[in-house]
């Protein structure tokens, strides 16, 4: 059974540097969603996409975020000039539109430290 | 818009003792609510989600919930936990295609 995948699952970086994370969601969903958890709180919704199309990133945290999918398969976070304040916990899900209730399929998450 | 409450952010039980967490939410829309339970260094995996119909839910592991819509409340019950229960707890409120609102958590302590 494969489930939703993310790569890399830590992430150390300096303040200033740009990182990539990506996410592999389960094949048949044409769903992708994007999380920020920070310590102590829920994950807080950051973009999400239908098949390659971005349907709502107005909730990304700053113009340093960005996120695509370029094939509507997998689908990559980019934080630019990251700040101390951007170390957190990035979680991908996914699910297909098919399924009621917008369940999502959550991936272990990339926890990035900005040094 | 949507926003969901934990009022508790720790609950310590005993082990084989009921539990209850729960869960507020508010909304402008009909809702879907879900259970999500994250274990430490992992993803968070569904409980239990109400959609529709029985106001009473059943999940995974001996967890179930009961939908109150006059209290705008969905909290979780389990009869009798168990100490691989310890985890954190978060509920969640979607109206369809965007994103989950999540509260911040209750992290479930199982205590021997």
């Amino acid at each position: 059974d494969t489930g939703v995948s993310q790569n890399p699952r830590h992430k150390i970086t300096k303040r200033g540097q740009n990182v990539t994370f990506r996410c592999d969601p389960i094949s048949e969903h044409n769903r992708l969603y994007w999380y920020r958890q920070t310590l102590g709180q829920g994950p807080e919704f950051l973009t999400y996409f239908q098949n390659e199309a971005q349907l709502e990133k107005s909730r990304l945290l700053s113009d340093r975020f960005s996120a695509e999918r370029p094939k509507g398969s997998f689908s990559t976070l980019e934080i630019q000039r990251t700040e101390q304040g951007d170390s957190a916990m990035y979680l991908c899900a996914s699910s297909t539109q098919g399924l009621a209730g917008g369940e999502q399929f959550f991936g272990p998450g990339t926890r990035l430290t900005v040094l | 818009a949507q926003s969901v409450t934990q009022l508790d952010s720790q609950v310590p039980v005993f082990e084989e003792a009921p539990v209850e967490l729960r869960c507020n939410y508010s909304s402008s829309v009909s809702v879907y609510l879900f259970w999500y339970v994250q274990y430490p260094n992992q993803g968070l995996q569904l409980l239990l989600k109400y959609l529709s119909g029985s106001t009473l839910v059943k999940g995974i592991n001996g967890f179930e919930a009961e939908f109150n819509k006059s209290q705008t409340s969905f909290h979780l019950r389990k009869p009798s936990v168990h100490i691989s229960d310890t985890a954190e707890y978060f509920c969640a409120v979607g109206g369809g295609a965007d994103g989950l609102t999540f509260g911040k958590g209750t992290h479930l302590i199982i205590q021997p």
